[in-house]
């Protein structure tokens, strides 16, 4: 199958910086990647919907001046955590659908764990 | 966006076959049927996909019925490492979005 993936797989930051992670397509190209938080135990929760050349589409309730998205090129999506809190500390998901004859399916990056202190 | 209902747990042992029901009444015409595996702090992993009747790949088969309101994914005799959270998805494809449910907590002991 088509592979993703993510860098860094974990980070510490303190708080009040702010912090990249790059989701990268590695054999195949992304027109749409999507970005998930997932914090312990719980299920993945759809943050934003990244699309290549274009502003990313943000779910009701993720503030888009704290978690920028850009997606500027086939194989490669950001997510960069501004000004981060300790509140943010969470494990970040990312996926892009695959294309040609995976077209149907979406694949996930490894994860990212932020940690904010 | 089609909601699904799955079991929150299973437990079963080694060797076993594990059969993991999944509900989405209001599946779209259009909308394949996905499942992921998910180990803790790991990404999903895709397992297997089908938009009707079975399909069969090397780790599951699925099973989905002529009215596609749900779908069964079946694990041959599983291991330990088999122990992981398993989710459904409808997934319409193109730029849709996949919206996660609770999945199912599988558990494999000896």
């Amino acid at each position: 199958g088509a592979v993703v993936s993510q860098h860094p797989s974990r980070v510490i930051c303190k708080s009040g910086t702010s912090v990249k992670i790059e989701c990268r397509s590695l054999d195949f190209q992304a027109t749409t990647m999507f970005w998930y938080r997932q914090f312990p135990k719980k299920s993945l929760m759809l943050m934003a919907t990244s699309n290549e050349g274009s502003k990313a589409t943000y779910e009701q309730g993720v503030e888009k001046d704290k978690f920028l998205i850009n997606h500027a090129s086939l194989t490669l999506s950001t997510l960069t955590v501004t000004s981060a809190h300790p509140e943010d500390s969470s494990f970040y998901i990312c996926s892009a659908r695959g294309d040609g004859s995976s077209g149907n399916t979406i694949y996930f990056g490894e994860g990212s764990w932020l940690t904010v202190v | 966006l089609a909601k699904t209902t799955q079991p929150i747990s299973m437990d079963s042992y080694e060797g076993q076959e594990v059969n993991i029901t999944c509900s989405h009444n209001n599946i779209a015409t259009n909308d394949y049927i996905t499942w992921y595996q998910q180990f803790p702090s790991q990404g999903p992993r895709f397992i297997i996909q089908g938009y009707k009747t079975k399909v069969t790949n090397e780790v599951a088969s699925l099973f989905i019925p002529a009215d596609r309101k749900s779908s069964t994914l079946s694990l041959p005799r599983v291991s330990l490492s088999d122990t992981a959270v398993y989710y459904c998805l409808p997934f319409t494809g193109g730029g849709n979005k996949l919206t996660f449910g609770t999945g199912t907590q599988l558990k494999v002991e000896l």
